[in-house]
Order: structure tokens, then C-alpha cells, then sequence
């Protein structure tokens, strides 16, 4: 079974540009969550698409957002780069329910970098 | 690689001891709590789970315990092994929460032969 692929690996933009990622679940998993990894952060939670639909968001400016696709695969996008936007984008595919959590597997991530 | 953090507190073992690594979670009402291994340059791992209706769980030389008097939360690895070497999280959830975690800061696992 093929795990969580994330799209590009490495990403490198100017301040002010925007950016798409792209995450491609675990077959059959219908829940998407997005992560953002920095050294002095840590893991922070972007928001989580379930059956394309966000229904958990955390504490990011507007800038960040999301969708997801009929077939679960999700892309997340940030306008108006900034240089602290520079980080490890991380997707987590999760079976999903309407009931609780479920167990959530990460992809590679994929590495902005703004200049 | 990339390093996932450059100050995270660092547990030292010797091959063949077991190690434990130990997480306060913030939430009271947190009912799912698992653990991740991070290897550098590497997406987070999934190791082991525990929700709050249990104490302790158990795996392949994993044991996770659950305190929830104290929130606190710990893996034990047995018999810790060169491959080990890496940062792990805990990170906790709640019903109501879906798959939102809330990650700790992290701590590396370094085994020394």
C-alpha cells in the first residue's frame, strides 16, 4: 500500500510569491491534515480536510488555505510569501470519522524555502 | 539531512538499555495521545497510540504508559538499538478535536554503540 506522497520535496520562492503543495493520501483515507514544522515552533497544525470539507482550522493568518479534491487528495496554498513562512510543510492522512481520531500517517514533507 | 530542532532536550543511551522518554500533555480533556519518530530529513513516524481509556499499551519493543492523574505520558524502547537514534513527539487529541494534534516539543534519542 503506498504511503502519503507530498509534492514538490523542495521548493524554493521569492517573498511575495504564492505556493501550492500538493498531498496525496493513503488509499482509502479520506482525512487531510496539514502541519507546519519549524525549528523554533515545532509542529503546528494548519487545518484538516475531511470528505472536502475543513472542518478544524488553527492559528495561521488567511494567507494559508486549503481544499481538497473528490478523490482526498488535498493542496495547500500560501500568498504573499514571507520569510518566516519558510519551513517543513507536512501532510498527515488519516482514515477519518465522523466520531473521533483516527490514526494519522505523515508524508516527507515538503521544504519551502522563501528568499 | 535537516535537523527538526536545534535545541530540543537530548536523552543519551547506550545500545541494548532500554530508554525512556517522557511527554506532560496540556490538555485535560485529551482522549488519543501518540508518538512519532522522527529520523532527519524524514516525515514523522507513527510508533505507537493509546487512548484515555487505558493506562498502558504495548508494542514491538514499545511500551506507551499513560498517567492521566498527572498528564503525563512516556514511551519505553527496550533493548534500544543504533536505529533508534532519532527525535520523537508526543502528541495528544480530543474527541470533537478530528484529527487536530497538538504536538510536544520533542525530544532526541541519541544511541551511542
Amino acid at each position: 500500500k503506498a504511503g502519503v506522497t507530498q509534492t514538490p520535496r523542495y521548493l524554493i520562492k521569492t517573498r511575495g510569491q504564492q505556493v501550492t503543495l500538493s498531498c496525496s493520501p493513503i488509499s482509502g483515507h479520506r482525512s487531510v491534515s496539514w502541519y507546519q514544522q519549524t525549528p523554533g515552533q515545532g509542529l503546528q497544525f494548519l487545518f484538516e480536510y475531511f470528505s472536502e470539507t475543513q472542518r478544524n482550522k488553527g492559528n495561521f493568518p488567511g494567507r494559508f488555505s486549503g481544499r481538497q479534491f473528490s478523490n482526498s487528495r488535498s493542496e495547500m496554498n500560501v500568498s504573499t510569501l514571507e520569510l518566516g513562512d519558510s519551513a517543513l510543510y507536512l501532510c498527515a492522512s488519516s482514515f477519518g470519522s465522523t466520531a473521533g481520531v483516527t490514526e494519522a500517517f505523515f508524508g516527507q514533507g515538503t521544504r519551502l524555502t522563501v528568499v | 539531512g535537516e535537523s527538526v530542532g536545534l535545541h530540543l532536550p537530548t536523552l543519551s543511551v547506550q545500545e541494548g538499555d532500554n530508554s525512556i522518554i517522557n511527554c506532560a500533555y496540556s490538555n485535560s480533556a485529551s482522549d488519543y495521545f501518540i508518538w512519532y519518530k522522527q529520523e532527519s530529513g524524514k516525515g514523522p513516524q507513527f510508533i505507537i497510540d493509546i487512548r484515555s481509556n487505558m493506562d498502558k499499551r504495548q508494542g514491538q519493543r514499545v511500551t506507551v504508559l499513560l498517567n492521566k492523574t498527572v498528564k503525563h505520558l512516556s514511551l519505553q524502547i527496550a533493548a534500544t538499538q543504533p536505529g533508534d537514534s532519532a527525535v520523537y513527539f508526543c502528541a495528544e487529541s480530543r474527541s470533537g478535536g478530528y484529527n487536530k494534534l497538538i504536538f510536544g516539543a520533542g525530544t532526541r534519542l541519541a544511541v551511542h554503540p
